[in-house]
């Protein structure tokens, strides 16, 4: 395990379908973070994971969307209803919970809503 | 609200050059700043940190700077090459412990 990984990498939808993406995190790192990032833009924070526990979900998060992290590796994102503006990269990222500064991040799911 | 912001224009510069990108921020002091590369169509890559009480930091060809007083850090790529070709991230923690807030990033171009 080299890294931070997500699948799928690609994902075309049509508008009200749900979609889910996975993230698994570099083994042995406890906090998994949830970003989302549109052409031109920054990454823009999500939500967090610490182990199992999602500790804090950004506004950004409508409850069209779900983050999971059940045993505290894995997490999923399940975007309902999509919508053409969830059209976006989804990025994944993990940290050591004493080194939470520095994170690491995966290669990122990239939707498009028709 | 919090901002990180950096200049939007792509920055052009000929190979060999000194490439410097600026990272501004706004209506708050972050006890850090960080720098990121992003190649199109891949995940951030963390290259450098840089605390408050920290002037300068390097790391082999990069060297980050912070002023307190200016709101305001710089990022040179030394002896720039082709390779370093990719949009730079400045970014901050923001808002809560875990929360990083990023700038919308500066595409750079090495041009041979």
């Amino acid at each position: 395990d080299t890294g931070v990984s997500q699948d799928p990498r690609h994902k075309i939808t049509k508008r009200g379908q749900n979609v889910t993406f996975r993230c698994d995190p570099i083994s042995e790192h406890n906090r998994l973070y949830w970003y989302r990032q549109t052409l031109g833009q920054g990454p823009e924070f999500l939500t967090y994971f610490q182990n199992e526990a999602q500790l804090e979900k950004s506004r950004l998060l409508s409850d069209r969307f779900s983050a999971e992290r059940p045993k505290g590796s894995f997490s999923t994102l399940e975007i309902q209803r999509t919508e053409q503006g969830d059209s976006a990269m989804y990025l994944c990222a993990s940290s050591l919970r004493q080194d939470q500064e520095t994170q690491y991040f995966g290669p990122g799911t990239r939707l498009l809503v028709l | 609200s919090q901002k990180i912001e950096q200049n939007s224009e792509a920055l052009n510069i000929q190979e060999g050059k000194t490439a410097t990108l600026t990272c501004n921020y706004t209506n708050y002091s972050p006890a850090y700043l960080q720098w990121y590369r992003q190649d199109p169509g891949r995940g951030p890559v963390f290259l450098l940190l840089i605390r408050e009480n920290e002037k300068e930091k390097r790391k082999e060809r990069l060297k980050v700077t912070f002023d307190t007083t200016l709101k305001q850090s710089l990022f040179h790529i030394t002896a720039s090459q082709p390779a370093d070709s990719a949009t730079y991230l400045c970014a901050s923690l923001g808002g809560s412990a875990s929360k990083i807030i990023f700038g919308s990033g500066t595409r750079l171009s090495i041009r041979p």
